[in-house]
């Protein structure tokens, strides 16, 4: 299976702080993408690192990517409540599907 | 654009009964996947479509479950006979896909509870 898996699976932090959660994958790749899902809500894309590229920054967003560990990391700096939700990785195979990993479920804590 | 329409948004119906799910894609998106997504295996794909055709319905869980795309602006997946199992909430995507490099928009869901 290509399925990335989250790490930690909850992570609980005070707003301000920054969070960081990792995802590792299994086979090759050319891209991995992070989505962000709020409760009760459908998924939504965040941010995309191609596998040429070894780190990413959107706003308060930061993505790590290291092939050679089959890893990435996401980090949200200067966090607010508003991001309380689970994170997700995912990674494209060569067709069109995507393999979603097991989410990490974030808290920030006002 | 208004995203990917899903209904209904949620769903009650007794074991035995037919369930039938509804998704309108994003206009231009060429691709379509459903997803379903429980506490206990996270979110699944279930089948995807490429221009309408059906190209991977390997995670169809069981021949209860089928999924048609009669035209670019619509989708269904239906359940029958339904049971409680089939309790989850079920994701409708799409995306504009030319190779590589694309992302999915995701549709608000559609909460099944199966009693």
């Amino acid at each position: 299976s290509q399925q990335g898996e989250e790490d930690p699976q909850a992570l609980s932090i005070q707003e301000g702080e920054n969070a960081t959660m990792n995802c590792s994958y299994k086979t090759s790749i050319n891209n991995l993408q992070w989505y962000r899902q709020n409760s009760g809500r459908g998924l939504v894309h965040l941010i995309l690192i191609r596998s040429n590229e070894r780190e990413k920054h959107s706003g308060r967003l930061r993505v790590t990517l290291d092939t050679s560990k089959k890893s990435s990391s996401l980090l949200i700096t200067a966090s607010r409540a508003a991001d309380t939700a689970s994170y997700f990785c995912a990674t494209p195979n060569t067709g069109n599907q995507f393999y979603f990993g097991t989410g990490t479920s974030l808290t920030v804590i006002p | 654009d208004a995203g990917v329409i899903q209904s209904p948004r949620h769903e009650v119906t007794e074991m035995g009964q037919e369930v039938t799910l509804r998704c309108k894609p994003i206009s231009g998106h060429n691709s379509l996947f459903w997803y379903r997504q429980t506490m206990m295996r996270g979110l699944e794909l279930l089948i995807y479509f490429n221009n309408n055709v059906p190209i991977d319905d390997s995670g169809m869980p069981e021949d209860r479950f089928s999924a048609k795309m009669p035209n670019a602006s619509f989708s269904t997946l239906k359940i029958q006979p339904s049971e409680p199992r089939d309790s989850a909430v079920y994701f409708c995507a799409s995306s504009w896909f030319s190779g590589t490099l694309y992302e999915q928009y995701f549709g608000p869901g559609t909460r099944l509870t199966v009693t």
